[in-house]
């Protein structure tokens, strides 16, 4: 496999269900992003890892929850979520080494819908 | 605050044509201008960058233009197809390399 692969495509969850959102990077890259797209708004930064380690949470709340066990894997655990939270949840990871510019390469991004 | 402009509303043109996109900012000093591509219920891909210090750049079929007195970008594509209908996000990238986006403009290319 090449490339951002998210996982799952689509899900559909209760209020008080708990859930997770898993990506993976086959581009030896070392920065991971979560990023969520509403209807009609911009995209909105949630998390950056660095290297595994956290260096943006853009004020998500905490039913939102990361994991970057290592530079290839970025997790999103969902807990409690409101119907306000069903968006396109996009991973991107980035490369920080050699001539970096932030381009950004994105998964195909979960597609979450909360009842 | 950032502020990103792109126009909400949907372009239409004809195939062939030359279609042109427009980002405005406000309140930002960005080291690069993004530009990417996103279809329905895709993810976003990278299309091509221009620097703060350079006016133009060409791929193919696309330009972009960057004047940061204007703090304005305009992105072309030449000789459009109806498979060049999809939405085209601008993003701006300062120091700390996190791209912010705008919301994106529709293009629909009409056969």
């Amino acid at each position: 496999e090449t490339g951002v692969t998210q996982t799952p495509r689509h899900l559909v969850m209760g209020m008080t269900n708990k859930k997770s959102l898993k990506c993976e990077q086959h581009l030896g890259h070392n920065a991971m992003y979560w990023y969520k797209q509403s209807a009609k708004k911009p995209l909105e930064l949630m998390f950056v890892y660095n290297f595994k380690e956290q260096t943006e949470n853009n004020s998500v709340p905490s039913r939102f929850s990361p994991e970057c066990p290592n530079s290839s894997h970025l997790f999103l655990h969902l807990h409690t979520l409101q119907p306000e939270d069903s968006a396109l949840y996009l991973c991107a990871s980035r490369s920080t080494s050699g001539r970096d510019t932030g381009e950004l390469f994105f998964g195909e991004g979960s597609r979450l819908t909360v009842l | 605050s950032q502020k990103i402009e792109q126009n909400s509303e949907a372009l239409n043109i004809q195939e062939g044509k030359t279609a042109t996109l427009t980002c405005n900012y406000t309140n930002y000093s960005p080291a690069y201008l993004q530009w990417y591509r996103q279809d329905p219920g895709r993810g976003p891909v990278f299309l091509l960058l221009i620097r703060e210090n350079e006016k133009e750049k060409r791929k193919e079929r696309l330009k972009v233009t960057f004047d940061t007195t204007l703090k304005q970008s305009l992105f072309h594509i030449t000789a459009s197809q109806p498979a060049d209908s999809a939405t085209y996000l601008c993003a701006l990238v300062g120091g700390s390399y996190i791209p912010t986006f705008g919301r994106g403009t529709s293009l629909i290319v009409h056969p």
